[in-house]
């Protein structure tokens, strides 16, 4: 089957704009998890969704990020007035929790993001 | 969330053994340890999870001892394709963690 996917591949912006990543999970996930990777760095979590649950934003690092997921599926994360500290690669995960069952995350391939 | 420390990097050259250690000295009772494996330009991958004692699959083993306080993964007889960053976390089996950390790059030599 289908693994996570995630569009644009790359983004190239300027300073100051808006951008908007998408993410497609597994169908049937009812986890979906952000993270940003800078250069050479490991993963910094951004923002996690299960179910109809309130998000758990606590990785979020200002105001000018926020994410969404419509309908338990699709996610996308925007950035607001995107700064060049911004430039990273932002990837995706989902999992699916089911009791007594390891909750592998599986992640997709990435958004580069350039803020020029 | 137990805070774990792994070495930053490690070198082997191919065809021998590799133990990356992990330590967790916080570990809370209901914490499970995973690894992934990220690749350059690729996300993380899965590789193990145990709670105690000795896991093994068909990539690797992961050594968890009686005090839970660290955990060591094991990958047997490496080859070059297993140069990649390998990360540990920690945390509760119903709400993965997400604190991957830096990792440990790892780089096999020939």
């Amino acid at each position: 089957g289908a693994g996570v996917s995630q569009s644009p591949s790359n983004k190239v912006t300027e300073k100051g704009k808006d951008v908007e990543l998408r993410c497609d999970p597994i169908s049937g996930h009812t986890a979906l998890y952000w993270y940003r990777q800078s250069l050479g760095q490991g993963l910094e979590f951004l923002i996690y969704f299960q179910g109809n649950s309130a998000p758990d934003k606590s990785g979020l690092p200002s105001d000018r990020f926020s994410a969404e997921r419509t309908g338990g599926s699709v996610s996308t994360l925007t950035i607001q007035r995107t700064q060049q500290e911004d430039s990273a690669v932002y990837l995706c995960a989902s999992s699916l929790r089911v009791s007594g069952r390891i909750n592998e995350q599986f992640f997709g391939p990435g958004t580069r993001l350039t803020v020029l | 969330l137990a805070k774990t420390t792994q070495p930053i990097s490690m070198d082997s050259y191919e065809g021998q053994e590799v133990n990356i250690t992990c330590s967790h000295n916080n570990i809370a009772t209901n914490d499970y340890i995973t690894w992934y494996q990220q690749f350059p330009s690729q996300g993380p991958r899965f590789i193990i999870q145990g709670y105690k004692t000795k896991v093994t699959n068909e990539v690797a083993s992961l050594f968890i001892p009686a005090d839970r306080k660290s955990s060591t993964l094991s990958l047997p007889r490496v080859s070059l394709s297993d140069t990649a960053v390998y990360y540990c976390l920690v945390g509760d089996r119903r709400n993965n963690d997400m604190r991957f950390g830096a990792g440990t790059r790892l780089t096999v030599k020939p």
